[in-house]
């Protein structure tokens, strides 16, 4: 156990929908990461809160949002879901925010769009 | 071209074997290297971590870092068939606290240990 908890652990919607899941860091770790994991792509870094600001952005679409709370807990929203936006979604958390940092891993959400 | 490569495998070896693992990468700007381990619909679990060339050594599992190719191997001694599991390689270019953490995964190798 990691000690990084996401909900829900499944999620199952219909195109055009929106969801949002929900990350709640280690203690102590300040920086959250978002990232999307297919079959086609693999595991793709989406987004990087540290400490309520966002801090790093990668190929994420605009459909997508995040934000952190004060309570350092991350959600991640999904908007105009398309089938191909069905893949697991990670959250990740770790003490600093540099890439020197260790990142755990959640057990993540497994997102089906039909 | 992706910046980090990994051969999907599947790669079948039998109960212990010693299993070697590979990445390559094209960005000379990273400098920490990871191996993280997955099991089936499970979160990626750090293995090893390692910054800029060299080895490290953690048990069965030894990581290696040649900058110079931009080449990174995981070898597994004695494989057990608890090590079967998809294993990911990722790196990350960014240093200090002000660039953010941002890592960039291979595509993972499956590997099968048989009993």
């Amino acid at each position: 156990d990691s000690g990084v908890t996401q909900t829900p652990k499944h999620l199952i919607t219909a195109t055009g929908q929106r969801v949002t899941l929900r990350c709640s860091p280690r203690s102590g770790d300040l920086s959250v990461y978002w990232y999307q994991q297919s079959l086609d792509q693999g595991l793709q870094f989406l987004i990087q809160y540290y400490n309520g600001e966002e801090r790093a952005k990668g190929n994420i679409l605009e459909r997508f949002s995040a934000q952190q709370f004060p309570d350092l807990h991350s959600e991640l929203n999904l908007s105009s879901l398309e089938l191909g936006d069905s893949a697991l979604y990670f959250c990740a958390s770790s003490v600093g925010l540099g890439g020197q940092e260790t990142q755990y891993f959640g057990p993540g959400t497994r997102l089906l769009v039909l | 071209q992706k910046e980090v490569e990994q051969d999907p495998g599947p790669l079948s070896v039998p109960e212990g074997a010693i299993v070697s693992l590979n990445c390559t990468y094209s960005n000379s700007a990273f400098q920490y290297f990871m191996w993280y381990r997955q099991y089936s619909r499970k979160g990626p679990e750090l293995l090893m971590y390692t910054y800029s060339s060299g080895n490290k050594e953690d048990g069965r599992f030894t990581a290696q870092v040649d900058k110079s190719s931009k080449y990174i191997s995981l070898f597994i001694r004695d494989s057990q068939p608890s090590d079967s599991a998809t294993y990911l390689c990722a790196m990350s270019a960014n240093r200090g606290n002000n660039q953010g953490g941002k890592l960039i995964f291979g595509q993972g190798t499956e590997l099968s240990v048989k009993p």
